[in-house]
């Protein structure tokens, strides 16, 4: 059964880092697109990053040169760093597998940056 | 840059059959696919169309999806509504490697 469950949100301050990671079961992180995409609180969804198969990645221009996008193969594992947070970087923050089938979402993890 | 645009919102009976558009700001929104999701509150989204028009396993044929090249909009469908149909929903495409989503619209079933 496929499944991915993130974890590593919570409340950080301004200008901190904070890891996410999105553990991967049922099938191989590295052989697929894989995705972070967050919604900020009552807002729509705003995608995030990708990193494909062959390890290209991909930012959007809001979190380009402080978020980064990558997997741990031996933990089938997806992570996203997150560096030099701001209040609008507050959102629930969910992982989404490309598959063949559509993509498939995690349950996401909340990261709330306040002081 | 490409946008998607949704209504924000609509409204119909159960039983009934309501059609949600997704319009392309420019370009062919035939060009790339487009995905629908559906989000009930407090819950993560959920893929009911991807490529277009094809459904997951688990999705019921209640929901379809279309393009039409002459308006540059892809649609979703959904026929016989159920009070469960209540929700969010989100049509998503591509801008180069880039993911691009509608604003989202909320369908309420009264």
């Amino acid at each position: 059964e496929v499944q991915l469950v993130e974890s590593g949100g919570g409340l950080i301050q301004p200008g901190g880092s904070l890891r996410l990671s999105c553990a991967a079961s049922g099938f191989t992180v590295s052989s697929n697109y894989m995705s972070w995409v967050r919604q900020a609180p009552g807002k729509g969804l705003e995608w995030v990053s990708v990193i494909y198969s062959g390890g290209s990645t991909y930012y959007a221009d809001s979190v380009k040169g402080r978020f980064t996008i990558s997997r741990d193969n031996s933990k089938n594992t997806l992570y996203l760093q997150m560096n030099s947070l701001r209040a609008e970087d507050t959102a629930v923050y969910y992982c989404a597998r490309d598959s063949v089938s559509g993509p498939y979402w995690g349950q996401g993890t909340l990261v709330t940056v306040s002081s | 840059n490409f946008m998607l645009t949704q209504p924000h919102s609509v409204s119909e009976s159960p039983g009934k059959t309501v059609t949600i558009s997704c319009t392309g700001s420019s370009g062919s929104i035939a060009s790339n696919y487009v995905q629908w999701y559906q989000q009930r509150p407090g819950s993560a989204p959920t893929t009911v169309i991807y490529e277009d028009n094809q459904r997951p396993s688990g999705v019921p044929d209640r929901f379809s999806g279309s393009i039409d090249s002459s308006s540059n909009s892809a649609s979703l469908t959904i026929s016989g509504l159920k009070t469960e149909d209540e929700a969010d929903y989100y049509c998503q495409s591509y801008d180069s490697s880039t993911w691009v989503f509608g604003g989202g619209t909320k369908l309420t079933v009264l």
